[in-house]
């Protein structure tokens, strides 16, 4: 069973621009959530979605948005890069809210 | 609000030791789910062992069981035989029964030695 899957891996932008990380669940599970991975803040919860609605959102500004599709794949976007946006960005998915989160290996965003 | 916290930000010991992690959370919530997850190298975290706080017995996993102690809001991880193989992040996690995402600790990496 393929684990998930997050595209890119890795990828370089400039302050101001704007960027999009998908995500694809492991099949069958309907809850994906986001997470950002900074040395300096740790591991934070950006949203969660599940059968395309947004369940949760964490403490992030509006330009962290995301959605879900009916297939259960994900994105999330980040618009007006700022430096500080620098991070892993993991996704994880489950089979429902409360269940066993599996994560994917991340998209390291760097902004210069 | 949420709050997790782990004390020892790196531990180093010996293959075959055992090892404790501790962990300890503030909430204000009678139902929720702690977790162990683990980060090596290659960044691909994993889930090591999850504890309800509604179970008093201890949740164990071949070699790594914890120390729930609810009232003094504690979780420690204990790695029995450690291996080469469990270098790596260990974080500790918290999440309410409403689930609004993990809460996560700093970390504490930890470093077998052969």
């Amino acid at each position: 069973k393929a684990g998930v899957t997050q595209t890119p891996r890795y990828l370089i932008k400039t302050r101001g621009q704007q960027v999009t990380l998908s995500c694809s669940p492991i099949s069958g599970h309907r809850s994906v959530s986001w997470y950002q991975q900074t040395p300096g803040q740790g591991l934070q919860f950006l949203f969660e979605y599940f059968s395309e609605t947004q369940r949760n959102k964490g403490n992030f500004p509006g330009r962290f948005s995301g959605r879900q599709f009916s297939n259960s794949r994900s994105e999330m976007n980040v618009s007006t890069l700022e430096l500080g946006d620098s991070a892993l960005y993991l996704c994880a998915s489950s089979l429902d809210l409360a269940g066993e989160l599996f994560f994917g290996e991340g998209s390291r965003l760097t902004v210069l | 609000a949420q709050t997790v916290t782990q004390s020892q930000p790196e531990m180093s010991v010996q293959e075959a030791e055992t090892v404790t992690l501790s962990c300890t959370y503030d909430t204000s919530e009678s139902n929720y789910y702690l977790f162990w997850y683990k980060q090596p190298p290659s960044r691909q975290m994993i889930l090591v062992i999850r504890q309800e706080a509604y179970k008093q017995q201890n949740a164990t996993e071949n070699r790594f069981s914890v120390n729930f102690q609810k009232a003094a809001k504690s979780f420690s991880l204990k790695i029995s035989d450690s291996q080469l193989g469990d270098t790596a992040m260990y974080f500790c996690a918290f999440i309410r029964g409403g689930a609004d995402g993990l809460t996560f600790g700093k970390g504490t990496h930890l470093i077998i030695q052969p």
